[in-house]
Order: structure tokens, then C-alpha cells, then sequence
């Protein structure tokens, strides 16, 4: 499974974009790459997944250069119920289910 | 649909007890995994069952074992507690494919505190 590496903190203000990269320079053919929100005291939550360009859903949108060796996620004008920490994961198509977490971005979003 | 629920959602047990906790998937998710959350060590994979088979095992003590019944809810086992055992729980369920669009679906977890 292909090694991710993310800052370990970040600080934005209200209505900001921000953006948050990853580097996965292990990554393999059939790996996607996956993002995920955790708030204090719940479990992750799924954003959002992609495997090459750009995709967006309702909450954010996720580039992934040609090389796919990084990715960036961008969550557009945030608040502060975006303060969170944000997990970069790699994951195998057809491979055991399992994810190997790292230590994410502890967002904080300031007023 | 109604999502991932673990329970209980706090757990007091003193060192040398054992523990039970309860994960029920969402309803079609035959996948469910186990993962265990502390600030040092952050979130580290337990073991996954599919179909009442384990299927995949991350590196813990064999103080740590799972079961999974035909419908899909799934049980994890911590015998002899440690002290470092104190961790949030998390269960998760997927659907057949980790590169579906919605991805694994975890509970609130299970806070255990061993004292």
C-alpha cells in the first residue's frame, strides 16, 4: 500500500478556499486515491474519492495531476464546522478491505 | 438508511477484565471492520470480516479477536484489559468495492477507558 504524506496542520479563515495536498509517490496502477473527515469523538467520514484529473462533489472537489504521485483536495469557502482533521488515504481496487490511516491535517478554521 | 451502530458508546473496565463490543453495519454491507483509535498511535486497523470470515488481520495481540454472525453484525473481543487498551473503537462497514463511490461507512465508535 503506497505510503501517504500530508501537513500536519493547516489554518484558514471563514470563506476561504483551502487546500489541502498529498503526496503518494508509491502509488500504484489500480489504487484510487480517498479522502476522509474526522471530527473529535466520531468516526471518519467519507469526502470524496478519484483516481485521475478532477472530480467534485457537493462538498469538495479533489485534482489529481497526470502523474498521480499527489493529490489536493479543496473545500471551497469554509466554516468553522470544517475544523477537523482530513486523512489522504490510497486505496486498492479489488484489494481486502482495509485502510491505513496517517496522522491527517488538523484543519482549523478560525472566525 | 440507518448508519453504523456500536455499543456501547462508553466503557469503564478495570485491568485483567474483558471486553465485548457490538457493531451493526448498514443493512446490505457485508464487510465490516475494526479499527482502533488512540492519540499516540492514531488509527491502526484491527481485523475485517466478510461473510463470518476474517479475512484480514492488522499486527495486534491475539487478546484482540472478532466474530462475525450471518447477519453481518459483527462482536470484538478484548480479553486480559491493558491499561493501554484506552482507545476510541471504531467499526465500519463497506459495500463490495473500496473504490465505489461512497467509500466505508464508520460508526461513532466505542470509548473504552481501562482503569
Amino acid at each position: 500500500l503506497a505510503k501517504t504524506t500530508q501537513p500536519i496542520s493547516m489554518d484558514s479563515y471563514e470563506g476561504q478556499e483551502v487546500n489541502i495536498t498529498c503526496s503518494h509517490n508509491n502509488i500504484a496502477t489500480n489504487d484510487y486515491i480517498t479522502w476522509y473527515q474526522q471530527f473529535p469523538s466520531q468516526g471518519p467520514r467519507f469526502i470524496i474519492q478519484g483516481y485521475k484529473t478532477k472530480v467534485t462533489n457537493e462538498v469538495a472537489s479533489l485534482f489529481i495531476p497526470a502523474d498521480r504521485k499527489s493529490s489536493t483536495l479543496s473545500l471551497p469557502r469554509v466554516s468553522l464546522s470544517d475544523t477537523a482533521v482530513y486523512y489522504c488515504l490510497v486505496v486498492t481496487s479489488g484489494g481486502y478491505n482495509k485502510l491505513i490511516f496517517g496522522a491527517g491535517t488538523r484543519l482549523a478554521v478560525h472566525p | 438508511k440507518a448508519g453504523v451502530t456500536q455499543t456501547p458508546r462508553y466503557l469503564i473496565k478495570t485491568r485483567g477484565q474483558q471486553v465485548t463490543l457490538s457493531c451493526s453495519p448498514i443493512s446490505g454491507h457485508r464487510s465490516v471492520s475494526w479499527y482502533q483509535q488512540t492519540p499516540g498511535q492514531g488509527l491502526q486497523f484491527l481485523f475485517e470480516y466478510f461473510s463470518e470470515t476474517q479475512r484480514n488481520k492488522g499486527n495486534f495481540p491475539g487478546r484482540f479477536s472478532g466474530r462475525q454472525f450471518s447477519n453481518s453484525r459483527s462482536e470484538m473481543n478484548v480479553s486480559t484489559l491493558e491499561l493501554g487498551d484506552s482507545a476510541l473503537y471504531l467499526c465500519a462497514s463497506s459495500p463490495p468495492s473500496l473504490t465505489g463511490q461512497y467509500g466505508y461507512t464508520f460508526g461513532s465508535g466505542t470509548r473504552l477507558t481501562v482503569v
